[in-house]
């Protein structure tokens, strides 16, 4: 398809295991994000990556999180030994520039559970 | 900390009637704003933005209004329509600075 695809669309993990989410991002967009939302927040930043630069993981809320973009396109984020607190939907977005000055393409998002 | 805030979190209005969102920021670096709208198991998507150099900008039925000195912007969606309702998102960022902060959102019910 022509969006920002995400998977799995919705995952259930017991306490202590590892989780990775999948964002396969619009063709041709150089930037891309990962947000989360925990129920009755708001959007939270966790990670931008940009072209060929270093990412900026000033979101990251522990070191359990990391995220990768391999080849500039498809990213994987990763949260070893999940806690209860890390139930949210995790969306991914691309943009073909640097917010701020373009808008930016949401995926459908991921849904984790942590038992 | 919540740099940008949306209170009055649910919002019902009659079909053809104005529905009008309220999102403040305390961050004064802000200089660029987004509206962004979801709709159950979707992902955002963007609707209208504004520059802190101007003071309104208006996309159809959409005007978003932006008071600097108030730090506070306003989404007024006229006529509103059922397919409006959905969650609104309100949305910040400065330049240089390549992170959108969200509020909370404002769930809006338009009824037919």
């Amino acid at each position: 398809g022509a969006g920002v695809s995400q998977s799995p669309s919705n995952k259930v993990t017991e306490k202590g295991k590892d989780v990775e989410l999948r964002c396969d991002p619009i063709s041709g967009h150089t930037a891309l994000y990962w947000y989360r939302q925990s129920l009755g927040q708001g959007l939270e930043f966790l990670i931008y990556f940009q072209g060929n630069s270093a990412p900026d993981k000033s979101g990251l809320p522990s070191d359990r999180f990391s995220a990768e973009r391999t080849g500039g396109s498809v990213s994987t984020l990763t949260i070893q030994r999940t806690q209860q607190e890390d139930s949210a939907v995790y969306l991914c977005a691309s943009s073909s520039q640097g917010q701020g000055t373009g808008e930016l393409f949401f995926g459908e998002g991921s849904r984790l559970t942590v038992l | 900390d919540q740099q940008v805030k949306q209170n009055s979190p649910s919002l019902s209005v009659q079909e053809g009637r104005i529905s009008i969102l309220n999102c403040d920021y305390t961050n004064s670096m802000f200089d660029y704003f987004l509206w962004y709208k979801k709709y159950p198991a979707e992902g955002p998507t963007f609707l209208i933005s504004i520059s802190s150099i101007k003071d309104k900008n208006e996309d159809g039925r959409f005007t978003v209004f932006l008071n600097k000195s108030a730090k506070h912007l306003s989404l007024h969606i006229v006529p509103s329509q059922p397919g409006d309702s959905a969650v609104y998102f309100c949305a910040a960022s400065e330049s240089g600075n390549n992170r959108l902060a969200f509020g909370k959102g404002n769930q809006v019910v338009v009824i037919p």
